[in-house]
């Protein structure tokens, strides 16, 4: 089974200020893309942003934007201008070979900071 | 259109006891997941239907867990009986179409604390 790594398992961010957000995963398949996942205090996960393997361009949803690096195996997420309401706990999750079931790594707790 | 709605929204039981959790998809999604998250971990797959039929329960621990959909909407899930490591978070989780690249909407999610 694949792994997905998030190596920070809390940021702080000032308000205003760019943060970027760490997710590898393990496997050689290259066909799946990268979810990530934003969960406040109140526990429900809230889709964010999405890119396939093969999109050319990185994807972007707002204030979102997410750095696919297929070579090193990496999609992290970039948050930019942050705001008090994105602290929460940040997943990244990747579909498994052959199945629909996604794996999510542990989580980064983003602390926005005034 | 509204989210997918769970309930309860907490569940303190003894072990031993029986539990059931319970959830509304999004309106005309045909996919529904149930998803178990541990504290301080993301959430893990228990069981993913297409309608009403189970695709993938793999991951379920059918001793003592056992899930339903009825008319390929509303689902349940149920411990019975339950242990004090069955305490996490409970998701459901819905989708609209299948494929690798769907995004997954999620409830609120029940929090089951065994005792």
């Amino acid at each position: 089974a694949q792994k997905i790594t998030q190596t920070q398992p809390g940021m702080f961010v000032q308000e205003k200020e760019a943060v970027t957000l760490d997710c590898t995963y393990d496997t050689s398949d290259q066909s799946y893309g990268l979810f990530w996942y934003k969960q406040p205090s109140s526990g429900e996960m809230i889709f964010l942003i999405y890119q396939g393997s093969y999109d050319e361009q990185n994807a972007t949803e707002g204030r979102y934007s997410l750095n696919f690096q297929k070579a090193r195996k990496s999609a992290n997420l970039v948050i930019s201008a942050s705001q008090l309401g994105d602290s929460a706990m940040y997943f990244c999750a990747r579909p498994g070979a052959g199945s629909y079931q996604l794996t999510f790594g542990k989580g980064t707790k983003l602390s926005v900071i005034p | 259109e509204a989210g997918v709605v769970q309930s309860p929204r907490y569940k303190i039981i003894e072990k031993k006891q029986p539990v059931a959790f319970w959830c509304n998809p999004i309106s005309g999604h045909n996919t529904l997941y149930w998803y178990r998250q541990n504290l301080g971990q993301g959430p893990e797959l228990l069981i993913r239907y297409e309608n009403e039929e189970a695709v993938d329960d793999s991951q379920l621990p059918k001793d003592r867990f056992s899930a339903e959909r009825l008319k390929g909407v509303d689902s349940t899930l149920k411990i019975q009986p339950a242990e004090l490591g069955d305490s996490a978070v409970y998701l459901c989780a819905s989708s609209g179409r299948t494929g690798y690249n769907s995004p997954l909407h999620f409830g609120n999610g029940t929090r089951l604390t065994v005792t």
